[in-house]
């Protein structure tokens, strides 16, 4: 099956300039998360949805970052402005559904490297 | 959540076993831990999780001690295609949302 796509793969933007990434889902996945890995850290969680409502968003910069989940489907993540502590890679991951029994791992995408200059 | 600790680093020669330890001495009764690693350049990527009893599956086996503080991850063979960062996570489903906190892992480099 078709891995989650994210696009773009690189950006370099210069301070208080905006920018969004596109994430696409693994077919079927109702939840998706947004994750912000910074150079030597583990990635951090900024924002999950579950199909089109956001479940938490308690990380997310509110003054500069933005998200949203078009029909439950593909999501887009904003920055806007940017600032240079914002260059980090941002993951997207999707999993099949929260709120059941068992474990649903998530799935991750290769990220878009953001450098703000 | 509770927190982990992990080895910053560790090595281990290509054909023989790589154990990953993992402490989380204040791991509550309904958090499981999970283990996750990213390889270079890519996103992480699920291994096996579990809550008390030892698991395996075709990637790696968990031992968890009957105490649940602890946790070691074994990679049976490892090849050069396991050098990676590891991380340890423990959770709890919470609202069912399954949600994962990532500390800073294990590097594990495989050499030849």
């Amino acid at each position: 099956e078709a891995g989650v796509a994210q696009s773009p793969r690189y950006k370099i933007i210069e301070k208080r300039q905006s920018v969004a990434f596109w994430c696409n889902p693994i077919s079927g996945h109702a939840t998706l998360y947004w994750y912000q890995q910074i150079l030597g850290q583990g990635p951090k969680l900024l924002i999950q949805f579950q199909n089109n409502g956001v479940v938490d968003d308690s990380q997310l910069p509110k003054d500069r970052f933005s998200a949203e989940r078009l029909k439950g489907v593909d999501s887009t993540l904003k920055i806007q402005p940017a600032k240079l502590e914002d260059s980090a890679v941002y993951l997207c991951a999707s999993s099949l559904r929260t709120g059941t029994v068992g474990y649903n791992e998530q799935f991750f995408g290769p990220g878009t490297r953001l450098t703000v200059l | 959540d509770a927190k982990t600790t992990q080895p910053t680093s560790m090595d281990c020669a290509e054909g023989r076993a790589a154990n990953l330890p993992c402490n989380h001495s204040t791991i509550s009764g309904n958090e499981y831990v999970y283990w996750y690693r990213q390889i270079h350049s890519q996103g992480p990527q699920y291994i096996i999780h579990g809550l008390k009893n030892n698991e395996t599956n075709e990637m790696a086996s968990l031992i968890i001690t009957e105490d649940r503080k602890s946790s070691t991850l074994i990679l049976p063979h490892a090849t050069l295609r396991d050098t990676a960062v590891y991380y340890c996570i423990v959770s709890s489903s919470g609202a069912g949302s399954y949600q994962l906190t990532f500390g800073k892992g294990t590097k594990l480099s495989v050499i030849p």
